[in-house]
C-alpha cells in the first residue's frame, strides 16, 4: 500500500495569508489526526477526523480548521497565518478499526514571512 | 492530563553499542498504548514499536525492545548493535485506548540520537 502523502511538501506565506494543507491517507484508513511541529514547543496535537466528522481538538485557536471528505483525505486550513505558525505540519492515518497505529506522511513545512 | 517526559535530550552511542532511551509518562487511564517513532534527518516520522498497556510482555521489533514497567510508568527504549541509519531524533508517545481514543497521540520532547562510526 501507498504511504500517507502530504501536499505541498514546502510553502512559504506571508503574514496575514491563509493557507491550505493536503493530506492523504494510507487506503483503508479513515482516521486523520493533524500535528504542528516546532523546535520551540515540540510535537502538538492539532485535531482528528474520522469519518468526515472532527472527533476531537486540540488547544490551538480557531484559525487552524480542518475537514475531511468522503474519500478520507483531509485539508487543514491556517487563516490570518502569524509569524508563530511556521512549523513542520504532519499528518498521520490509521484505520480507526482497533488498529491504534498511526502512520505519518513526510509533513508539509511552512514558513511564514 | 497525560504528559510524556523524555529527560535525555541528546545521546551518542557507538556503532554495534547498545543504548537505552528513557521516557516516563503520566496517566490515571489504565488501557491504554505506548509507542516509539523515529524521526530521521529527513523528518519522515517512523514507528519504531508499540506497546499496549494490557500486555505484560515487553514488545520486540528486531534490535529494538522496551522495558515497560506500568507501575512505574516508564517506557524505554533498548537498540541493540547500533547501527548509522538508528542515527534520529526518537519521540516516545502515550494515546489512550478503546471508547476514549480520539486520535490524540501524545509526545514527549525527543531525544537526539547519534551513532558513532
Amino acid at each position: 500500500k501507498a504511504g500517507v502523502t502530504q501536499t505541498p511538501r514546502y510553502l512559504i506565506k506571508t503574514r496575514g495569508q491563509q493557507v491550505t494543507l493536503s493530506c492523504s491517507p494510507i487506503s483503508g484508513h479513515r482516521s486523520v489526526s493533524w500535528y504542528q511541529q516546532t523546535p520551540g514547543q515540540g510535537l502538538q496535537f492539532l485535531f482528528e477526523y474520522f469519518s468526515e466528522t472532527q472527533r476531537n481538538k486540540g488547544n490551538f485557536p480557531g484559525r487552524f480548521s480542518g475537514r475531511q471528505f468522503s474519500n478520507s483525505r483531509s485539508e487543514m486550513n491556517v487563516s490570518t497565518l502569524e509569524l508563530g505558525d511556521s512549523a513542520l505540519y504532519l499528518c498521520a492515518s490509521r484505520d480507526g478499526g482497533g488498529q491504534e497505529t498511526q502512520y505519518f506522511g513526510p509533513g508539509t513545512r511552512l514558513l511564514v514571512l | 492530563a497525560q504528559t510524556v517526559t523524555q529527560s535525555q535530550p541528546e545521546m551518542s552511542v557507538q556503532e554495534a553499542e547498545t543504548v537505552t532511551l528513557s521516557c516516563t509518562y503520566d496517566t490515571s487511564e489504565n488501557n491504554y498504548y505506548l509507542f516509539w517513532y523515529k524521526q530521521p534527518p529527513s523528518r519522515q516520522m517512523i514507528l519504531v514499536i508499540r506497546q499496549e498497556a494490557y500486555k505484560q510482555q515487553n514488545a520486540t521489533e528486531n534490535r529494538f525492545s522496551v522495558n515497560f514497567q506500568k507501575a512505574a510508568k516508564s517506557f524505554s527504549l533498548k537498540i541493540s548493535d547500533s547501527q548509522l541509519g538508528d542515527t534520529a531524533m526518537y519521540f516516545c508517545a502515550f494515546m489512550k485506548h478503546g471508547s476514549s481514543n480520539t486520535g490524540k497521540l501524545i509526545f514527549g520532547q525527543g531525544t537526539t540520537l547519534q551513532v558513532k562510526p
